[in-house]
């Protein structure tokens, strides 16, 4: 079955600190799609990375870094020297390759990050 | 600057009404979707259209309906039979297939009163 379990309710990390989301995955398919999203207050989901089921290469994109391992179906994401900013509820996603037309995206129970001064 | 609308952010409704959330797109993407948020909670899928006139239930479409009669507008009603419908509503769309990246409008806020 698909699953997407991201264990960590809620984080609070003093700014400045490093912090990692966990994120990890079920899925019976050799092809599939990850992705991460980051809603702040405000509501909307934000698209932050997505990575297909071929590439485990680490993707680094300014303070965010994001590590794909298939070996422990786990895909974390880790913020450097975190700021108050980003402060938000952070959801990993996992999509199957669709058969017959089959539509199938599942989004985790999302990780709450509190940033403090 | 393209991109995702939803009306109206905050919306009340009295128990025993209908009322229709709007989701609109100029991203020119042929997939929409439906999800639902509860406090503390993931998203859930109500509704997707992958082509317009054509739409497919998810996991909790009892007591919502949607129609797809233009590419850009995914409506999505909340009927009085949602027992529960108080909730964070979001429309999303994709390219294309369900792998694709979804974006995401920035929600409406529904309150049963």
């Amino acid at each position: 079955a698909q699953k997407v379990t991201q264990a960590q309710t809620e984080i609070s990390v003093v700014e400045k600190e490093d912090v990692t989301l966990d994120c990890v995955y079920e899925t019976r398919d050799t092809t599939y799609y990850l992705f991460w999203y980051k809603q702040p207050p405000s509501g909307e989901l934000v698209f932050l990375i997505r990575r297909n089921s071929f590439d485990e290469q680490n993707e680094i994109s300014g303070r965010y870094s994001w590590n794909f391992q298939k070996s422990t179906s786990s895909f974390n994401f880790t913020i450097t020297a975190s700021q108050v900013v980003d402060s938000a509820v952070y959801f990993c996603a996992l999509s199957e390759a669709p058969t017959s037309g089959t539509y199938k995206y599942i989004f985790g129970t999302g990780t709450r990050l509190k940033v403090l001064a | 600057d393209g991109g995702i609308t939803q009306s109206p952010k905050y919306l009340f409704r009295k128990e025993g009404q209908n009322v229709t959330l709007s989701c609109e797109q100029n991203l020119n993407h042929d997939a929409m979707y439906w999800y639902r948020q509860d406090p503390g909670q993931g998203l859930r899928l109500i509704y997707y259209s992958q082509i317009v006139n054509d739409f497919q239930k998810g996991d909790i479409a009892e007591g919502y309906s949607v129609s797809r009669e233009k590419k850009e507008s995914f409506p999505l009603t909340v009927t009085s039979a949602q027992k529960n419908p108080t909730a964070f509503y979001l429309c999303a769309s994709t390219v294309g297939r369900g792998t694709d990246t979804q974006y995401f409008g920035p929600g409406t806020r529904l309150t049963v009163l």
